[in-house]
């Protein structure tokens, strides 16, 4: 069945260093893969997307990596910083219909 | 902001009460959703409305109904409901067109029952 697993339930990384989030699917069908940033006391909030005729993608300081071969989705932050300090979620929609499923969630912790 | 307002940010209430959770979009969507965050839990999708239809339910106890009066605005109503129920609820609005499906979140619901 469906399923989004991430690999770590928290990441902490030290102000200035690369942060890698990762996470596994399960369902090949998917076709459109989101990561959402969810502070404290707030709704989650889209960072980057990727679908699935790409590899890889990158926007501000962010990176996500997509291997369909092995199922797995990563997101790169450079340069990590105090405001990168979240929940970190990601998200599949199944070709046809465009549910999100989501993740567990990693908190990211970044020291100073 | 992300242009989804949920009303009211926080909620207590008692296994008795009747409350309802409010969500509003005004992004032009023609898709909302219901979630429950929960601790250490996936967020769990309750209801998905497409075109103002309830197109998806995913076996959510009856004590949550949802109402969806037209496409900007839609309701969770609360009844009797569990300590167990207790959650941060999400509203998501989504424009469901090919190949896209971000999701733009409110801020939640904290809901407490007590």
């Amino acid at each position: 069945g469906e399923s989004v697993g991430l690999h770590l339930p928290t990441l902490s990384v030290q102000e200035g260093d690369n942060s890698i989030i990762n996470c596994a699917y399960s369902n090949s069908a998917s076709d459109y893969f989101i990561w959402y940033k969810q502070e404290s006391g707030k709704g989650p909030q889209f960072i980057i997307d990727i679908r699935s005729n790409m590899d890889k993608r990158q926007g501000q300081r962010v990176t996500v990596l997509l291997n369909k071969t092995v199922k797995h989705l990563s997101l790169q932050i450079a340069a990590t910083q105090p405001g990168d300090s979240a929940v970190y979620f990601c998200a599949e929609k199944d070709t046809g219909f465009q549910k999100l499923v989501f993740g567990t969630g990693t908190r990211l912790l970044v020291r100073p | 902001e992300t242009g989804v307002t949920q009303t009211p940010r926080h909620l207590v209430m008692g296994m008795t009460n009747k409350k309802s959770l409010k969500c509003e979009q005004h992004l032009g969507h023609n898709a909302m959703y219901w979630y429950k965050q929960s601790a250490k839990k996936p967020l769990e999708l309750m209801f998905v409305y497409s075109l103002e239809e309830r197109v998806e339910n995913n076996s959510v106890p009856s004590r949550f109904s949802p109402e969806c009066p037209n496409s900007s605005h839609l309701f969770l109503h609360l009844h009797t409901l569990q300590p167990e129920d207790s959650a941060l609820y999400l509203c998501a609005s989504q424009l469901e067109r090919a190949g896209f499906a971000e999701a733009f979140f409110g801020q939640g619901t904290r809901l407490t029952v007590v």
